[in-house]
């Protein structure tokens, strides 16, 4: 059974940092990975998927990698600002369903 | 890109009775229909997959005779929550897969249920 794991459970930085966030999952046979946002109360934003056969993908601030042999995947957020407070989930396909780790619970602080 | 909407997206009701959420694929044709809860400060967890004009397959430990889905046509799919009681308040979401295979699912906005 996939098991999904995030590290930090949450995470206070100041304005301006740059942060990773990190990933992991035990059953390497994935179709993809892909990184939400979530605001309280409210649903995901699909932020970045990754495709297994690639190895990173990026959208602005944000990079996230896949290293699929080792089951990890990190997003990087660079120049953090307070509107990247949200919680941050990631999550696994392997091919009929989603499996979503814990998330990480973001605070940037101006 | 693909849209997904939920309706309604928040609903409040009492003790015993029954709710309908509904999840619609706007602007395509969703093959296959999810729908996830999510209880405070958790992540989402894996109801059931809906396929269009087939049975839903739920997930171990969820009750399909109390989460009744319905996948009737290639853009609705509906979650009906019978005999409510206030442990099944959560927030639903549901996502619907574009196509065949293993395609992004996209994601709708979630329907805050609270049972009184």
């Amino acid at each position: 059974k996939q098991e999904v794991t995030q590290i930090p459970a949450a995470l206070s930085v100041p304005e301006g940092e740059n942060l990773v966030l990190n990933c992991s999952f035990t059953d390497s046979a994935i179709y993809n990975l892909q990184w939400f946002r979530q605001d309280p109360g409210k649903g995901l934003t699909s932020l970045l998927l990754i495709q297994s056969s690639q190895r990173e993908q990026t959208s602005g601030r944000l990079n996230a990698s896949l290293d699929k042999s080792s089951g990890r995947s990190t997003l990087y957020i660079a120049a953090s600002q307070p509107g990247d407070s949200a919680t941050y989930l990631c999550a696994v396909d392997a091919g009929n369903m989603l499996t979503f780790g814990g998330g990480t619970r973001l605070m940037v602080k101006p | 890109g693909a849209v997904v909407s939920q309706h309604p997206s928040w609903v409040i009701c009492k003790s015993g009775t029954s709710v309908k959420i509904e999840c619609r694929s706007l602007d395509f044709q969703a093959t296959t229909m999810f729908w996830y809860r999510q209880f405070p400060k958790q992540s989402l967890m894996l109801m059931a997959t809906s396929n269009e004009g087939s049975k839903a397959t739920y997930e171990q430990g969820v009750e399909k005779d109390k989460f009744l889905i319905n996948h009737a046509s290639l853009t609705l799919s509906t979650l009906t929550v019978t005999s409510a009681h206030p442990e099944d308040s959560s927030f639903y979401i549901c996502s619907a897969r574009v196509g065949e295979g293993y395609n992004e699912q996209f994601f709708g906005p979630g329907t805050r249920l609270t049972v009184l």
